[in-house]
């Protein structure tokens, strides 16, 4: 595809369901970043993989949130348990391998938990 | 640790007005961007800022950026009501496998 998608759109959970999101980046890129934004701020990064190596977890606020991206193309990012705190949009990136341009951001999910 | 900080976070304006958005960061990085985000949509690229002294224009929007005073700044030329959005202000430092640290935004609405 010609961009970078997510899947679902929007997500309602209730409290303590899991939930995984889904990342398609743009074919061929190899880095791809998690980002959440809460409402009325600004995107927060979650984590960084390169290929299939999660080079960078900081951002992730506790245990409950894990991604992977086993092939080295789509990520999946799952939360357990959920919490109200974890509403949220959560946006991927995936940037470009060569050249000093942006990244291109996703559609993001918003999830919702009541 | 890399923090950025805009201002104003919220601005109203009228049509036909020349605005500045400000963006400081707070440790030397490689890259400055700016971002706009429409409501419920997700980030749309607007500029790359690369080096000191870069400014970049795309119509009504010009960008520029001084890196010994870690200051961008986002102009907005004869404002119309189409470029009400969320800007934000972004930098990283290492190319491309580091995170990009983002500022809270700047809410621009401008009336018609």
């Amino acid at each position: 595809g010609a961009g970078v998608s997510q899947s679902p759109r929007y997500k309602v959970a209730k409290r303590g369901q899991d939930v995984a999101l889904r990342c398609d980046p743009i074919s061929g890129h190899v880095s791809l970043f998690w980002y959440q934004q809460a409402l009325g701020q600004g995107p927060e990064f979650l984590t960084y993989f390169q290929n299939e190596a999660q080079l960078d977890k900081s951002g992730l606020p506790s245990d409950r949130f894990f991604a992977e991206r086993p092939e080295g193309s789509v990520s999946t990012l799952k939360i357990q348990r959920t919490q109200q705190e974890d509403s949220a949009v959560y946006l991927c990136a995936s940037p470009p391998d060569r050249g000093p341009d942006t990244q291109y951001f996703g559609p993001g999910t918003r999830l919702t938990v009541l | 640790e890399l923090k950025v900080e805009q201002n104003p976070l919220f601005l109203s304006m009228q049509e036909g007005k020349n605005y500045t958005i400000y963006c400081n960061y707070s440790t030397t990085s490689d890259r400055l961007y700016w971002y706009r985000q429409d409501p419920g949509k997700s980030l749309e690229s607007l500029f790359v800022l690369l080096s000191n002294g870069a400014v970049k224009q795309e119509g009504r929007l010009m960008a520029s950026l001084d890196t010994k005073a870690r200051l961008s700044t986002l102009h907005i030329t004869a404002a119309v009501h189409d470029l009400s959005a969320t800007y934000f202000c972004a930098v990283d430092k290492v190319a491309r496998d580091d995170k990009i640290i983002f500022g809270k935004g700047t809410r621009l609405h401008i009336l018609p």
